[in-house]
């Protein structure tokens, strides 16, 4: 089955600095590769996702990146600020069949605890 | 609102007891997921249904139960609850591609529900 390591597991920052955390993936057929934020007590949402067929994506200060042949994927924030505290996860998923329904099933790495300070 | 919703938001009770949690989305998906979140934040699918149907299930002991009366809800039963049991739990749901054999996309994205709080004492 799709294993995936995220690094690190915590990551401090002062405000306004940039912040990567980067994630590897083992099954080359996981084909989409979403990245959720979950703030304290609360639910993780997504932010971002690529797909397997893109290599840099970009939403205002967060950007996705994917190297497909070294099987890494990584998560840049730019100006970071204190409402980008959170554990943020990324995700593998792979596309499977099941009674002729295609599905996917995400695999998540195990987590980032990020920390902005003012 | 259209939601993904979970209840009980908390739950504590005493170990060998039996407990259920709901979960209900109004999104029109088709798919619906159970994650479990240790205390290590750690993340991890437990089982998932398409359209009524269980089409994953993880290596979970047979005291979890998941129902799914229909494609908008799934409930998750557990028998003789364990201290290891204690967690949060998230429902999710998603739009599954149609049947109809191999399809472009499928990369819908996953709604969380608010997570359950299960604490055994």
């Amino acid at each position: 089955g799709e294993n995936v390591e995220q690094h690190p597991s915590t990551l401090s920052v002062q405000e306004g600095d940039s912040a990567v955390i980067k994630c590897t993936y083992s099954d080359s057929a996981s084909n989409y590769f979403p990245w959720y934020k979950q703030e304290l007590g609360k639910r993780p949402q997504l932010i971002i996702d690529i797909r397997s067929n893109v290599g840099e994506k970009k939403d205002q200060r967060i950007a996705v990146t994917l190297n497909k042949t070294a099987k890494h994927f990584s998560l840049h924030i730019t100006e970071t600020q204190p409402e980008d505290s959170a554990v943020y996860f990324c995700a593998a998923r792979i596309r499977a069949n099941a009674g002729g329904t295609s599905y996917g099933k995400l695999t998540f790495g195990q987590g980032t605890i990020l920390t902005v300070h003012p | 609102d259209t939601a993904v919703s979970q209840t009980p938001k908390y739950l504590v009770t005493q170990m060998g007891n039996d407990k259920s949690i709901k979960c209900e989305q109004n999104l029109g998906h088709d798919t619906m997921y159970w994650y479990k979140q240790d205390s290590k934040k750690f993340l991890k699918i437990m089982f998932s249904y398409n359209n009524k149907e269980l089409i994953i299930n993880e290596t979970v002991p047979n005291r979890f139960s998941p129902k799914s009366p229909d494609k908008a809800h799934l409930n998750l039963h557990i028998n003789s609850l364990e201290l290891g049991d204690s967690a949060v739990y998230f429902c999710a749901s998603s739009q599954a591609n149609g049947r109809g054999g191999l399809v472009s996309g499928g990369y819908n994205e996953q709604f969380f529900g608010p997570g359950t709080r299960l604490t055994v004492l």
